[in-house]
């Protein structure tokens, strides 16, 4: 069965400093993945998505960025962090027409 | 854009009805639902394709009028573990890349 793993659970960072966030996926291969992120009251704000290696959309402009380096891997970076990057950031993948699986989220508060 | 979801909230007693809506201002070639618990994960409930099909599994259900571009989840019988955040995701697309989630429908059963 397929999984999906995404690391730390909470994080709780200066203004300044760098991000790495990790996601993997078990059990398939090619996967479509996604970094999305919840702020309170605004849902989910899609950030990155990625077809396969290498290939990286960014959907809004920000001091984030997304690499995926092997075929179910997805990292989230930062070089320097704001307080606006406070949130609960959410990794999935999707099979076509069955719905997207998130992983557990990392809470990540920017102080 | 993001879709229109109403109410943006919703008290039940156990074993009432809710209706959750979901609208979009363009043309959906699908419409997602899922759930969320309170510092969980969203989860996938279902997905309807264009073609204005009707879905549903347990007392969940939910229906899809394209032309009217707007997504509907029906609860029956609720129970207290329907309790959480909905949230419709939208793909205009087509490709299933890019869903655009709305701001969620908090939804409370009570005993």
């Amino acid at each position: 069965s397929q999984t999906i793993h995404q690391w730390p659970a909470t994080l709780v960072q200066p203004v300044g400093s760098p991000l790495s966030l990790e996601c993997t996926v078990e059990g398939t291969s090619n996967p479509n993945l996604y970094w999305y992120r919840q702020a309170a009251g605004r849902g989910l704000q899609l950030l990155f998505y990625s077809v396969g290696i290498g290939q990286i959309s960014s959907e809004v402009p920000q001091n984030l960025s997304a690499s995926r380096p092997q075929d179910r891997q997805f990292i989230l970076s930062s070089k320097k962090l704001l307080l606006s990057d406070s949130g609960f950031y959410l990794c999935a993948w999707d099979r076509t027409g069955k719905g997207y699986t998130f992983g557990s989220g990392t809470r990540l508060t920017v102080v | 854009q993001q879709p229109v979801q109403s109410p943006q909230a919703v008290i039940l007693r156990e074993g009432e009805d809710a209706v959750i809506n979901c609208s979009s201002s363009k043309a959906l070639y699908s419409v997602h639902w899922y759930r969320q618990k309170h510092g969980e994960a969203p989860v996938f409930l279902m997905i309807l394709l264009k073609g204005g099909e009707q879905k549903g599994h347990d007392k969940i259900s939910a229906s899809f009028n394209e032309k009217k571009q707007q997504s509907s989840l029906y609860l029956t019988a609720s129970q207290l573990s329907y309790s959480g955040t909905y949230f419709c995701g939208t793909d205009v697309s087509g490709s299933n890349y890019k869903l655009t989630f709305g701001k969620g429908t908090l939804l409370t059963v009570n005993p």
